[in-house]
């Protein structure tokens, strides 16, 4: 069956642009998450959403980012004034159930954002 | 939320069993170990997952002592295609948000022909 999807798969975006980035979980999972992970570090938290309500926002660097999930299906991080610190891979994953770390977390295959 | 620790990297060869191990020295009652792998250009992917004693599935095998202060990933028969990180959390079984959602750096394994 189709697995999380993300686009676009490679942004290059000037500084001081605004991005969208778009996931596609699978169908039917409650939970959605964000992470931005920086070139030879692990994954880090940014967001998390169950359904349509934004449950964490904890990890989220600065007010200039910013996510939604409207629907409880499709999910936009959006970054505003880019910056070249935003260079990074940003990762999304959906569960099936409510969170938690016994959830299996079913991972997209990011996208590569590049700041110049 | 429990620290882990892993080694950066290891290296081994095609056919050997690889070990890695994870501490995390302040592990909760209610926490679980979960191992990810990860390949270049592509999202971490599930491993398997364990709360004491031993697990194994298709894939791996997961041994966690009775003091559950570390566990080790077991990865049987290693080929060239198990060259990718592997990343260790630990965190609650219920919750949202990010209990036990903290990656680190995990262990970069190499398999060399």
């Amino acid at each position: 069956g189709a697995g999380v999807s993300q686009s676009p798969r490679y942004k290059v975006a000037k500084r001081g642009q605004d991005v969208a980035l778009r996931c596609d979980p699978i169908s039917g999972h409650v939970s959605l998450f964000w992470y931005q992970q920086a070139l030879g570090q692990g994954p880090e938290f940014l967001t998390y959403f169950q359904n349509e309500a934004q449950l964490d926002k904890s990890g989220l660097p600065s007010d200039r980012f910013f996510a939604e999930r409207p629907e409880g299906s499709v999910s936009t991080l959006k970054i505003q004034r880019t910056q070249q610190e935003d260079s990074a891979v940003y990762l999304c994953a959906s569960s099936t159930l409510a969170g938690g770390s016994t959830d299996t977390q079913y991972f997209g295959p990011g996208t590569r954002l590049t700041v110049l | 939320l429990a620290k882990t620790t892993q080694p950066i990297s290891m290296d081994s060869y095609e056919g050997q069993e690889v070990n890695i191990t994870c501490s995390h020295n302040n592990i909760a009652t209610n926490d679980y170990i979960t191992w990810y792998q990860q390949f270049p250009s592509q999202g971490p992917r599930f491993i398997i997952q364990g709360y004491k004693t031993k697990v194994t599935n298709e894939v791996a095998s997961l041994f966690i002592p009775a003091d559950r202060k570390s566990s080790t990933l077991s990865l049987p028969r290693v080929s060239l295609s198990d060259t990718a990180v592997y990343y260790c959390l630990v965190g609650p079984a219920s919750g949202g948000g990010a209990d036990g959602l903290t990656f680190g750096k995990g262990t970069h394994l190499i398999i060399q022909p």
